[in-house]
């Protein structure tokens, strides 16, 4: 199943700079997106969601953009902080229910 | 801040057997769920339940998988006869209205089937 997909399995960014993490999505029938982030031995944890009729949320220091035309979402922390290294997870959800298709995950790893 | 809880956190079975695992959701959400994740693997949705009945269900939650709310507080998973390839982490999940909702994880619960 390859509904929703990261391409980088890792990214490594320096403290302060911008870090940008990219999803790729193939039905277009999903219309709810979200970002998980996961440390280690913890479940995902949500980050910030945005619906198909917007194209930008922003909540602090993180911002997700939606292009619906090339069915691609991305997620930018700004400025990254050495505690946001996790791995990160997009997920998606069509208008026939809740079910999420989650994406494979990003591995952040911000250096200080 | 309100949390899932999930138990145990590791759960060591023999094929063939029965575990449950069990969780507490949020208490004011309306909606529960449980995904896997197998090692390497992506997270994968299993079930939702809301009023007392599965909403939606994928293909890997067939028969030997079972969903229940025995009282107002707990949402079990049992595996009836487990196998190995049901080896993963299970996480737990809850949402407070349903569509368009954010979904709170649990820490999930390590099974590994020997």
């Amino acid at each position: 199943d390859q509904q929703v997909k990261q391409n980088s399995p890792s990214l490594s960014v320096q403290e302060g700079r911008i870090s940008i993490l990219n999803c790729d999505y193939t039905n277009s029938m999903f219309d709810y997106f979200l970002w998980y982030k996961k440390y280690p031995a913890e479940g995902p944890t949500f980050l910030i969601s945005i619906s198909s009729i917007k194209d930008k949320n922003e909540d602090g220091r993180f911002t997700v953009f939606l292009n619906k035309s090339a069915k691609h979402l991305s997620l930018h922390i700004v400025p990254s902080q050495p505690g946001d290294s996790a791995v990160y997870f997009c997920a998606a959800s069509n208008n026939a229910g809740n079910m999420l298709t989650f994406g494979g995950g990003t591995r952040l790893m911000v250096k200080p | 801040e309100p949390e899932v809880t999930q138990t145990p956190s590791h759960q060591v079975t023999q094929m063939g057997q029965e575990v449950i695992l069990r969780c507490v959701p949020i208490s004011n959400h309306l909606y529960f769920y449980w995904y896997r994740q197998i090692l390497g693997q992506k997270v994968e949705f299993l079930v939702s339940f809301y009023n007392n009945e599965i909403s939606e269900k994928s293909e890997i939650f067939d028969d030997q998988f079972s969903v229940e709310r025995p009282d107002g507080s707990n949402f079990t998973l049992k595996i009836r006869s487990t196998k190995l390839e049901d080896s993963a982490m299970y996480f737990c999940a809850s949402s407070g209205t349903g569509r368009n909702s954010p979904l709170h994880f649990g820490n999930g619960t390590r099974l590994t089937v020997t």
